[in-house]
């Protein structure tokens, strides 16, 4: 099963809004990740998570506060969002070590914020 | 860091053509080169990919080249089908152990 899940599969919220995004992977990688994507663009990093540990931010601002709760799961809570936030949210996750490099992404949630 | 550059950003074959997307890396320690499609909507998917001790890859249609010395890689769509229309990425696993991407190629293929 090379499957990662994501929802909601849209989601559209307003600036003072609080919201979590949610990913499962039960493949039994050990990191996992947070892309944002904007149309017509590549995605782009945001958080790495290894072994349930943050070891990655980006620079991303602090309205954005992701989670790891377990080797499966992974959240990305959103609070005061600005406009320009809209985007594909996409998790991933791979192998850590062991040259499995393989990085494979779940659908997406499709957020707009008002 | 990593930096990967993509060209072209658009392709338009007719069906039946050959495709090739060329990429460029920066970061020598880089280890593996992954292409991803990505339909309109929908997620990246991994469709082939590339280790640093190979040159070569193929499954079906698809294969890539790399070119360590020259720090580029390639990939090559034959016999190219209307569904192959997508956008493309190129990546490059760095130092730190993530994707850097290129910016992407949109592949036209015309009945």
């Amino acid at each position: 099963d090379t499957e990662v899940t994501q929802t909601p599969k849209h989601l559209v919220m307003g600036m003072t809004n609080k919201k979590s995004l949610k990913c499962e992977q039960h493949m039994g990688h050990r990191a996992m990740y947070w892309y944002k994507q904007k149309a017509k663009k590549p995605p782009e990093l945001m958080f790495v998570y290894s072994y349930e540990k943050l070891s990655i931010n980006e620079s991303v601002p602090s309205r954005f506060s992701p989670e790891c709760p377990n080797s499966s799961l992974l959240n990305l809570h959103l609070h005061a969002l600005q406009p320009e936030d809209s985007a594909l949210y996409l998790c991933a996750s791979s192998q850590v070590s062991g040259g499995e490099y393989e990085q494979y992404f779940g659908p997406g949630t499709r957020l707009t914020v008002t | 860091g990593e930096n990967v550059e993509q060209h072209p950003s658009t392709l338009s074959v007719q069906e039946g053509d050959s495709a090739v997307i060329k990429c460029t890396y920066s970061d020598s320690a880089s280890n593996y080169f992954p292409w991803y499609k990505q339909e309109l909507g929908k997620r990246p998917q991994l469709i082939i990919d590339i280790r640093s001790n190979v040159g070569e890859k193929k499954d079906q249609r698809i294969a890539v080249t790399l070119n360590k010395t020259a720090k580029h890689f390639s990939l090559h769509i034959t016999e190219t089908q209307p569904e192959d229309s997508a956008v493309y990425f190129c990546a490059a696993r760095g130092g730190y152990s993530t994707l850097t991407f290129g910016k992407g190629t949109m592949l036209l293929v015309s009945p």
